[in-house]
Formats: structure tokens, C-alpha cells, sequence
């Protein structure tokens, strides 16, 4: 079984400051990793994934995270953030799969609020 | 592409009445996922399916709640009869296979309240 872990419930960080979103998984097989962001009042959508490869990935509207297979962490980062990156971020992982069906485990969600 | 499509996206009704909410997704996908969103439990699958054949339901609360694929393009989730401790907003998502790999492609959401 998967479980992925947000160690932060909230962070506060003023804008243009730099930030980083925790995030730790467990698994007994290879997985896939996700971060997903929900802006108020919408649905999930996808910021970026990790496959294979690099352990960098780049993703939309400047944020990155890093794959750490030692540490199975899989943190947010953004250089600079913005008052429309108010948003609740969500971690996720799904277990690679021969079958055609799988299905995702998200974590508890990092809410993160920005000042100006 | 319109992306997934739910209704109603706002629902309000009293206890013990039924609940229908519908979803369609993105021509082309084959798995459809129903999500519950509550400020207590945070995001919880409640059900999937694959090729409109139901997977794992073992997230759906209890009897109350069942949930259709009749056809590749529509699903419902239906709670009968409703009680307050459903209230929360319901996603439905949907993806193409790639064997773990896919996005997940999320509608947006219908806010039930019961009264």
C-alpha cells in the first residue's frame, strides 16, 4: 500500500519570497508522483509530475519539485511566489501498474497563503 | 475540449431526500473517479471505474450512496436518503490510462448542503 504525507498543513509566505511544500511518501513498489493545485472554488488541477528520468521537474507557473528516492520526499519549490498562488497544494502518488487501472493516493493538502 | 462537466454545481436540499449528481467526462478517458471534499476529512475516493465497470467502491460511505457508469460518456452518484454529514462539495475526475502514470482530470465540483 502507498501513503504520502504533508507535513504542513498551512504556509504563510509574503510575496516574492521563496517557498518550499513538504512532502514524504511510503511504498513497497515504484510509484509515480504527483503535485496538484486546487485555487478556491475550482477542481484539482495538475502543477507537475515525476515518471522516470530526471529527478528535477519543471512544472507550471515556475514551481519545480525534486524526486529523493533516499529520502522518498518529494518537496514543492518556488523561487519567488505571487498572490495568485494562493491555493491549497495536494501531493500525490500512484503505484506504477501493469493493470490498466490504478488509482491515486493524494495527501491531506498544504494551504498556502500569501502575503502582500 | 469542454473537460469534465458536473451537475448540478450547486445542490440544497433537506434530509432524507435524494441526491442525484451527474457527471461527464472528457471524450476519450476510461477511468472516472468520485471524490468528497470536507474541511474534517480532506479529499476521500469514494469510488472508480474503469471501461465503466466499477473497481474499488470500498471508499463509499454506506449504503446510501451507489454510483452508475451506464456508458462511456455519463455517471451519477446517487445518496439516498441524504443526511447532513453529506454535505461537502463531490468531484468527479477522469484520466486515460497509462498504467499509473495518467493525469487526472478534475471537473468542478457540486456543493451539496443538507439542511
Amino acid at each position: 500500500a502507498q501513503s504520502v504525507t504533508q507535513l504542513d498543513s498551512q504556509v504563510p509566505v509574503f510575496e516574492e519570497a521563496p517557498v518550499e511544500l513538504r512532502c514524504n511518501y511510503s511504498s513497497s513498489v515504484s510509484v509515480y508522483l504527483f503535485w496538484y493545485v486546487q485555487y478556491p472554488n475550482q477542481g484539482l488541477q495538475l502543477l507537475l509530475k515525476y515518471l522516470s528520468g530526471s529527478t528535477l521537474v519543471k512544472g507550471i507557473n515556475g514551481f519545480e519539485a525534486e524526486f529523493n528516492k533516499s529520502q522518498t520526499s518529494f518537496h514543492l519549490r518556488k523561487p519567488s511566489v505571487h498572490i495568485s498562488d494562493t491555493a491549497e497544494y495536494f501531493c500525490a502518488v500512484s503505484p506504477q501498474s501493469y493493470s490498466s487501472a490504478s488509482k491515486i493516493i493524494f495527501g491531506s493538502g498544504t494551504r498556502l497563503s500569501i502575503r502582500p | 475540449d469542454a473537460g469534465v462537466i458536473q451537475s448540478p454545481r450547486h445542490e440544497v436540499t433537506e434530509m432524507g431526500q435524494e441526491v442525484t449528481l451527474r457527471c461527464k467526462p472528457i471524450s476519450g478517458h476510461n477511468s472516472l473517479f468520485w471524490y468528497r471534499q470536507t474541511m474534517m476529512r480532506g479529499l476521500e475516493l469514494l469510488i472508480y471505474f474503469n471501461n465503466n465497470v466499477p473497481i474499488d467502491d470500498s471508499g463509499m460511505p454506506e449504503d446510501r450512496f451507489s454510483a452508475k457508469m451506464p456508458n462511456a460518456s455519463f455517471s451519477t452518484l446517487k445518496i439516498q436518503p441524504s443526511e447532513p454529514r453529506d454535505s461537502a462539495v463531490y468531484f468527479c475526475a477522469s484520466s486515460l490510462d497509462s498504467q499509473g502514470a495518467e493525469t487526472q482530470y478534475f471537473g468542478p465540483g457540486t456543493r451539496l448542503l443538507v439542511l
